[in-house]
């Protein structure tokens, strides 16, 4: 299993410029996850997902658009991009409301200018 | 979700227990403590939850007070490769509509040191 993968590892935008990151895991779990990261901060929940064509608003999620129409794919789509949204972006996965133990992919490291 | 504090820094030598406390004082009945750790540039991993039983594993112990109002990860022989931001997160047990979220605080920022 590759586990959860995200990419690209790193992008620069211009402010304005729209981008989808990607997320996808192959451990056939109902539940993904989309956090950021700020320097020196902990992780926010931005949307979140209980199962395909199933998503769901977290602490951030202003200027940020999911869907889910796979079990396998999670993207998330920054239609215009704000400095604001600099950040370092995880996606994670997780089997069952019960087992939720969560795998964290490795970062996509976003900077808008 | 109950609120949870962690002292922002610790130290620890190297082969050393490394007992990071989290005060939940407000955690309800039905609420899990999770512990999570994220080394440095790295997406955070799952280390171990808990209700109300002490809980061990092959990575750390978890010891929950008797009134659940505080606990203590411990790492029991801690190395260089420990060093990382510790998470402690208090929520419910999972719902079918809930799973998947997690609310991160600050964490404590765990040096182990030669």
């Amino acid at each position: 299993n590759a586990g959860v993968t995200q990419t690209p590892k790193f992008q620069v935008l211009k402010t304005g410029q729209s981008m989808t990151l990607q997320c996808a895991q192959d451990m056939n779990h109902e539940y993904m996850s989309w956090y950021r990261q700020d320097p020196g901060m902990g992780l926010r929940l931005i949307h979140y997902s209980v199962g395909a064509g199933i998503t769901d608003q977290g602490e951030v999620p202003n200027g940020y658009n999911v869907s889910r129409s796979t079990t396998e794919d999670f993207p998330l789509r920054l239609l215009s991009a704000a400095p604001s949204q600099t950040s370092v972006y995880f996606c994670a996965s997780s089997y069952g409301a019960d087992q939720e133990t969560q795998y964290f992919g490795p970062g996509t490291r976003l900077l808008v200018l | 979700d109950a609120k949870t504090t962690q002292p922002p820094s610790m130290d620890c030598a190297e082969g050393r227990a490394a007992n990071l406390p989290c005060n939940h004082s407000t955690i309800s009945g039905n609420e899990y403590v999770y512990w999570y750790r994220q080394i440095h540039s790295q997406g955070p991993q799952y280390i171990i939850h808990g209700l109300k039983n002490n809980e061990t594993n092959e990575m750390a112990s978890l010891i929950i007070t008797e009134d659940r109002k505080s606990s203590t990860l411990i790492l029991p022989h801690a190395t260089l490769r420990d060093t990382a931001v510790y998470y402690c997160i208090v929520r419910p047990e999972a719902s079918y509509n809930q799973g998947g979220k997690l609310i991160f605080g600050q964490g404590t920022e765990l040096s182990v040191k030669p």
